[in-house]
């Protein structure tokens, strides 16, 4: 069964460094999404984008955050000057279209020192 | 009121049993509905949609009440391996595909 793959599967940064994580979503997928979990919270939205552009992003996603899908696999999530409260578990996820279940990725593990 | 609400729990049942979890969504406008289990530490995994007419896979059961905004999960018979945590996701039908998530129900079962 096609997957959504992640990787690292942890990175650990110090405060202030800029991170990227990576994805490559399902192949035949035309929307991609972010999302975060802090340990013990909720899953919680950041952005999902589609026709290369985002089409929508959460108050989360500020002007730290940026994505890119720099070839036709790849979609990454960049990360600039990282900070303590940015320590959680990202996942990436994929539909075939946007109304349709999405298919999660195993995420990142990022922790900030 | 919170976009996607759901009871925390957690509920503690014998194998066997059947449990019930409701959820109740902010957005009359919202069209697409879904429940997801999460182990811990692990990613969401799809376990269902939810469809206006209801639908059934196996032994669970989902349902949807637009003119109350709540959708349910019925688990039958449950199993040791359906212990995890429920999450219903919901989106609200901003335009841009955004995707909301309940905090989810713990569910543990007991042998």
């Amino acid at each position: 069964e096609p997957e959504v793959t992640q990787t690292p599967s942890h990175q650990v940064t110090q405060m202030g460094q800029e991170v990227i994580l990576r994805c490559v979503p399902i192949s035949n997928h035309l929307y991609f999404y972010w999302y975060r979990q802090i340990l013990g919270q909720k899953v919680e939205f950041l952005v999902s984008f589609y026709n290369n552009e985002i089409s929508e992003k959460s108050e989360i996603f500020d002007d730290q955050f940026s994505v890119e899908r720099p070839d036709g696999s790849n979609f990454t999530l960049k990360i600039r000057s990282t900070k303590l409260e940015d320590s959680a578990m990202y996942f990436c996820a994929s539909s075939e279209e946007g109304e349709l279940p999405q298919h999660f990725g195993d995420g990142t593990r990022l922790s900030i020192l | 009121r919170k976009e996607v609400e759901q009871d925390p729990g957690p509920f503690n049942v014998p194998e066997g049993a059947t449990v019930a979890f409701n959820c109740t969504y902010s957005n009359s406008a919202s069209q697409s509905f879904f429940w997801y289990r999460q182990d811990c530490r692990k990613e969401p995994k799809l376990l269902m949609s939810v469809y206006s007419s209801g639908n059934e896979d196996g032994r669970f059961t989902a349902q949807l009440n637009r003119a109350s905004q709540y959708i349910s999960l019925l688990i039958r018979d449950s199993k040791l391996s359906d212990s995890a945590t429920y999450l219903c996701v919901v989106n609200p039908r901003t335009g841009g595909f955004k995707t909301i998530f309940g905090a989810g129900t713990r569910l543990f079962v007991k042998a």
